[in-house]
């Protein structure tokens, strides 16, 4: 079956405008997680979708990020204003309720010039 | 407070020799535990799990771990590295089973 997408796959933009990045968790799969991954650096936790409760948002790191998910499907982050420290790759991961391994996309590149 | 720590940044190993990747875990609660393995230009894939039943854990490609509650570890062991395994290696604690603290990763090098 289709496992998690996202796109772009890269995205290059110039610092002060925004970008969106697209999620598409696996079908069924109630949790919705998006992480940054820094260079050389492990995973940022950002937000947290679980069915329809409010999202958990401790880890966006500036009122700039925001997330929704639509449906309790697509899920779409957003920064605004974008600054260089933003240039990362940006991973989606969902979980199907109850089970603990999370399934993650290819990532979206990040690039801010 | 929950967090993870990957003791060794980087491993280099001989093929066909013991692979010990190390993870050390702070948590509040009673934790699930995951290793997960990214290869380079690929996505992040779940090597195993502990989810409080037994303490060693089997995964994929001859891959274990081992929970130690005393020691607050959870090491990723292999008795003999492949080429194939070159790789970044991510420890990952959930103490709810809702949030996910990542460790920084341990890159690992096989030579051969």
């Amino acid at each position: 079956g289709a496992g998690v997408s996202q796109s772009p796959s890269n995205k290059v933009t110039e610092k002060g405008k925004d970008v969106e990045l697209r999620c598409d968790p696996i079908s069924g799969h109630t949790a919705l997680y998006w992480y940054r991954q820094s260079l050389g650096q492990g995973l940022e936790f950002l937000i947290y979708f679980q069915g329809n409760s409010a999202p958990d948002k401790s880890g966006l790191p500036s009122d700039r990020f925001s997330a929704e998910r639509t449906g309790g499907s697509v899920s779409t982050l957003t920064i605004q204003r974008t600054q260089q420290e933003d240039s990362a790759v940006y991973l989606c991961a969902s979980r199907l309720r109850g089970s603990g391994e999370q399934y993650f996309g290819p990532g979206t590149r990040l690039t801010v010039t | 407070a929950q967090s993870v720590t990957q003791l060794d940044s980087h491993v280099s190993v001989s093929e066909g020799t013991p692979v010990l990747l190390r993870c050390n875990y702070s948590s509040s609660y009673s934790p699930s535990l995951f290793w997960y393995v990214q290869h380079p230009n690929k996505g992040l894939q779940l090597l195993l799990k502990y989810t409080s039943a037994a303490t060693l854990v089997k995964g994929i490609n001859g891959f274990e771990a081992e929970f130690k509650k005393s020691e607050t570890s959870f090491h990723l062991t292999k008795p003999s590295a492949h080429m194939s395994d070159a790789a970044e290696y991510f420890c990952v604690v959930s103490p709810t089973g809702n949030q996910f603290y990542f460790g920084t990763g341990t890159s690992l090098t096989v030579i051969p």
